[in-house]
């Protein structure tokens, strides 16, 4: 089974700073994929960034990035130039790849880290 | 707009009164669905569905049922509710295929069994 690892409950930034978010997590698997969720107050689940095990490249989504450590098994979250609009709760998430088991687009879940940006 | 709904927002209840929260999405997505949110476990899963008919448990299905008769509804059922299912249920959506796809999330029902 798989486990995801959000070591950070907490974290906080000022405005327009940079801030890291970190995720690991444990696999048998070779191949997967890795999601990081925002949650703002609102509660709504939305997609920030999504990396493919198999790319070499980190995954970036404009002020948005990542650093994909394959062999650490470690998938941070980068968000550059941050804002007030940023406040929210961040999950890390892994999804198996491939396969025809309804199992496999399951999404497993960290804990969240809560992020608050200061004005 | 592509969208998942889901019914009701907020809902308060008593231990044993059956309940229905509906799931619906407008994408023709294969995948569905259902995970619950607690503080400090972040989300789990409930049942999915990979198509009209197939449905299968996922981590956390005791006390839960699922029905999957038309492709874009996916029902979640307490039959009888008790109050450690007061949680934050989200219903999600995708496409199926080669894995990977992003999941939709509705917005969120917030139940309190009491």
């Amino acid at each position: 089974a798989q486990t995801v690892t959000q070591s950070q409950p907490e974290m906080s930034v000022q405005e327009a700073e940079t801030v890291t978010l970190s995720c690991t997590y444990d696999t048998s698997e070779s191949n997967y994929y890795l999601f990081w969720y925002k949650q703002p107050p609102s509660r709504q689940m939305i997609l920030v960034i999504r990396q493919e095990a198999y790319k070499q490249q980190n995954a970036t989504e404009n002020r948005f990035s990542v650093n994909f450590q394959k062999a650490a098994k470690s998938f941070s979250l980068k968000i550059s130039d941050s804002q007030l609009g940023d406040t929210a709760m961040y999950f890390c998430a892994f999804m198996k790849q491939g396969g025809v088991g309804g199992s496999n687009y399951k999404l497993t879940f960290g804990k969240g880290t809560l992020l608050t940006v200061n004005p | 707009e592509a969208q998942v709904t889901q019914n009701p927002r907020y809902l308060i209840t008593v231990t044993g009164k059956k309940l229905t929260v509906t799931c619906s999405q407008n994408m023709n997505h294969e995948y569905m669905s259902w995970y619950r949110q607690d503080p400090g476990l972040g989300l789990r899963q409930i049942y999915y569905s990979m198509n009209v008919e197939v449905t299968d448990k996922g981590d956390v299905p005791e006390g839960y049922k699922v029905s999957r008769k038309e492709k874009r509804n996916f029902p979640l059922i307490l039959e009888s509710p008790s109050p450690n299912q007061t949680s934050l249920y989200f219903c999600a959506s995708s496409l199926w295929g080669t894995g990977g796809y992003e999941q939709y999330f509705g917005p969120g029902t917030r139940l309190t069994v009491t």
